[in-house]
């Protein structure tokens, strides 16, 4: 299994260019969900799916948008760059059912000019 | 909302010490993961907790949940710089959707 992936791994955008990360996992979970990580932060949720079709907003949702058409991918799209997403984006992933491991991406590095 | 204090925010230890990082939850824990994070890179799993009183270990680490005091402690016995790195607690924040949340991290320096 590659377990989550996600490209790209570094991105650089100027203010307001529009992109998509992309992730994607093969072990069949239900529930997947973004973070982006700053520098005294931690980690703090984007957006997450409980299933195919399915979407919800975590805490800071602003300026992103998401789908789940399939169970194994669930990008995230950025529609109007802006310097303050500048972040690392994960991906995670698991079994729907709490209580289980969630596995992470290795992270996509993204820079707004 | 939940939320979780780790201490200390960073810690350099010399190689062959003990150490330990706490995370505390300002709701009750009814789940918390333990994951570190090498510089640069993604997040690895360590382990988690799901009851009061529960220890688990692996290698060298040691992580215990305190129900009562809504809280996490992770040891680290004979440290090593294969150690180093930012080491997260996250638990599972209330309702039914079973969303992660996460402390700050604690940055571990562990000096040869």
């Amino acid at each position: 299994n590659a377990g989550v992936t996600q490209t790209p791994k570094f991105q650089v955008l100027k203010t307001g260019q529009s992109m998509t990360l992309q992730c994607a996992q093969d072990m069949n979970h239900e529930y997947m969900s973004w973070y982006r990580q700053d520098p005294g932060m931690g980690l703090r949720l984007i957006h997450y799916s409980v299933g195919a079709g399915i979407t919800d907003q975590g805490e800071v949702p602003n300026g992103y948008n998401v789908s789940r058409s399939t169970t194994e991918d669930f990008p995230l799209r950025l529609l109007s760059a802006a310097p303050s997403q500048t972040s690392v984006y994960f991906c995670a992933s698991r079994w729907r059912a709490s209580y289980n491991e969630q596995f992470f991406g290795p992270g996509t590095r993204l820079t707004v000019l | 909302s939940q939320e979780l204090e780790q201490s200390p925010q960073s810690l350099i230890v010399q190689e062959g010490k003990n150490l330990t990082i706490n995370c505390t939850s300002s709701k009750t824990l009814y789940g918390l993961y333990w994951y570190k994070q090498k510089y640069g890179e993604g997040l690895i799993f360590l382990m988690m907790l799901q009851k009061g009183g529960e220890e688990k270990s692996h290698e060298k680490i040691t992580a215990k949940l305190d129900e009562k005091k809504q809280q996490s402690s992770l040891h680290i016995t004979a440290s090593q710089p294969s150690h180093a790195g930012i080491y997260l607690c996250g638990a599972l924040a209330g309702g039914s959707q079973g969303n992660l949340i996460f402390g700050k991290g604690t940055k571990l320096s562990v000096k040869p």
